[in-house]
């Protein structure tokens, strides 16, 4: 059963552009949506996280949109820079859960 | 900034042998987990530690899986008689608190190992 579904599998954007990456959840206990980015050779790393009290969050040129309703998140990447080329993962966990259940990932290629 | 280290980077071993993959969690962190990435997949949670106990554990994690604390420092993921399908890139992480919200520096991961089984 797959908890988190994630797409695209694989997204190319212009150097400036705007980077949209969707994820969809099932379980209604999950209250928790972190996204995580990976580069090559290292571990995923926590880029910004939200919770269902709120439908925006942003840092950065980095924001959450949610929709409690419709079980749904994505991950925008405002002014896409060549350094954001990396893989992201969406995630999410329940209320005092002790693990993440993860998407499949998006690699990200920002094109000069 | 404080790091999850985890060693070898790759390790190729032929099925059927025990593999220990190895982790330093950062110093100060109490609770411990190993998930894996299979090739292409997603990443999926193992098994989480605490107080040198299991405090939960996936379906993957069967009887050919252990885990250890051996000597304060190190966390290990032994498997016993490996397969061809464990072959994947297994990430350690750490974190002060339990749960996946723990304060700051938070659940952290290591770079990983991949496992490679011939």
């Amino acid at each position: 059963q797959q908890q988190v579904k994630q797409s695209p599998q694989s997204l190319i954007v212009q150097k400036g552009g705007i980077s949209i990456i969707n994820c969809a959840y099932e379980n209604t206990a999950f209250d928790y949506f972190p996204w995580y980015q990976q580069f090559p050779g290292k571990g995923p790393a926590l880029l910004i996280a939200i919770r269902p009290d709120v439908s925006e969050k942003k840092e950065g040129r980095f924001t959450i949109s949610f929709n409690k309703s419709a079980k749904q998140f994505s991950l925008h990447i405002m002014d896409s820079q060549p350094g954001d080329s990396a893989t992201y993962f969406c995630a999410a966990s329940p209320f005092l859960g002790n693990q993440f259940y993860f998407g499949t990932g998006t690699s990200l290629t920002v094109i000069p | 900034e404080p790091e999850v280290t985890q060693t070898p980077s790759h390790q190729v071993t032929q099925m059927g042998q025990e593999v220990i993959l190895r982790c330093v969690p950062i110093s100060n962190h109490l609770y411990f987990y190993w998930y894996r990435q299979i090739l292409g997949q997603k990443v999926e949670f193992l098994v989480s530690f605490y107080n040198n106990e299991i405090s939960e554990k996936s379906e993957i994690f069967d009887d050919q899986f252990s885990v250890e604390r051996p000597d304060g420092s190190n966390f290990t993921l032994k498997i016993r008689s490996t397969k061809l399908e464990d072959s994947a890139m297994y990430f350690c992480a750490s974190s002060v608190l339990g749960g996946t919200r723990a304060l700051s520096p938070g659940y952290t991961f290591g770079s990983g190992t991949r496992l490679t089984v011939v």
